[in-house]
């Protein structure tokens, strides 16, 4: 079965400073990926997702971007945080409409 | 237009008692499927149940159970004899063929349970 690895768990960033999120994925090859943020107590916003290698589609503006180096490496990156930025972030992977996504733990993401 | 909708914020329930967690969805692709996923104050993202669009029969999968109504377009999940560990935020969504396979999230229902 497939393991979303996700790290760091928790993360505390001054605003301006840059960001770096990574994912890896085992048990698959050539998924779906997906980066979410969640802010407290509400549903998740898909933020990036990607089909393959070096292809990254964005689902709203914002001042994150995100990259797929390898198969199965996922990064959300930012060159300057927000406070907005804040947020729990999850990475996901998924084929086929009628299959489960899978999650990472997620990363707490606080901004000072 | 909300494509996927959770009317209830927050619901208690008695442990041992069964409870409904309403969701309801829009869209005009005829192929998609629904998940419901548990997330837990730790916060992972804890896959319990799927509904094909085409499924004639509701799912079921141990306490859990989805009743799908296609018509009335709602997929609601129905835990069966609730425990202290179902206390946890609840979230439906939906993933359609023409959308890249791309989820959609309700706003999600925390669900208490009371001893």
């Amino acid at each position: 079965s497939q393991t979303i690895h996700q790290w760091p768990a928790t993360l505390v960033q001054p605003v301006g400073s840059p960001l770096s999120l990574e994912c890896t994925v085992e048990g698959t090859s050539n998924p779906n990926l997906y980066w979410y943020r969640q802010a407290a107590g509400r549903g998740l916003q898909l933020l990036f997702y990607s089909v393959g290698i070096g292809q990254i589609s964005s689902e709203v503006p914002q001042n994150l971007s995100a990259s797929r180096p390898q198969d199965r490496q996922f990064i959300l990156s930012s060159k300057k945080l927000l406070l907005s930025d804040s947020g729990f972030y999850l990475c996901a992977s998924g084929q086929g409409t009628n299959q489960p996504q899978h999650f990472g733990d997620g990363t707490r993401l606080s901004i000072l | 237009a909300q494509k996927i909708t959770q009317t209830q914020p927050g619901m208690f329930v008695q442990e041992k008692e069964a409870v409904t967690l309403d969701c309801t969805y829009d869209t005009s692709d005829p192929s998609y499927g629904l998940f419901w996923y548990k997330q837990p104050s730790s916060g992972e993202m804890i896959f319990l149940i799927y509904q094909g669009s085409y499924d004639q029969q509701n799912a079921t999968e141990g306490r859990y159970s989805l009743n799908f109504q296609k018509a009335r377009k709602s997929a609601n999940l129905v835990i069966s004899a609730s425990q202290l560990g179902d206390s946890a935020m609840y979230f439906c969504a939906m993933r359609e063929v023409t959308n890249a396979g791309k989820s959609t999230f309700g706003d999600g229902t925390t669900l208490t349970v009371k001893p």
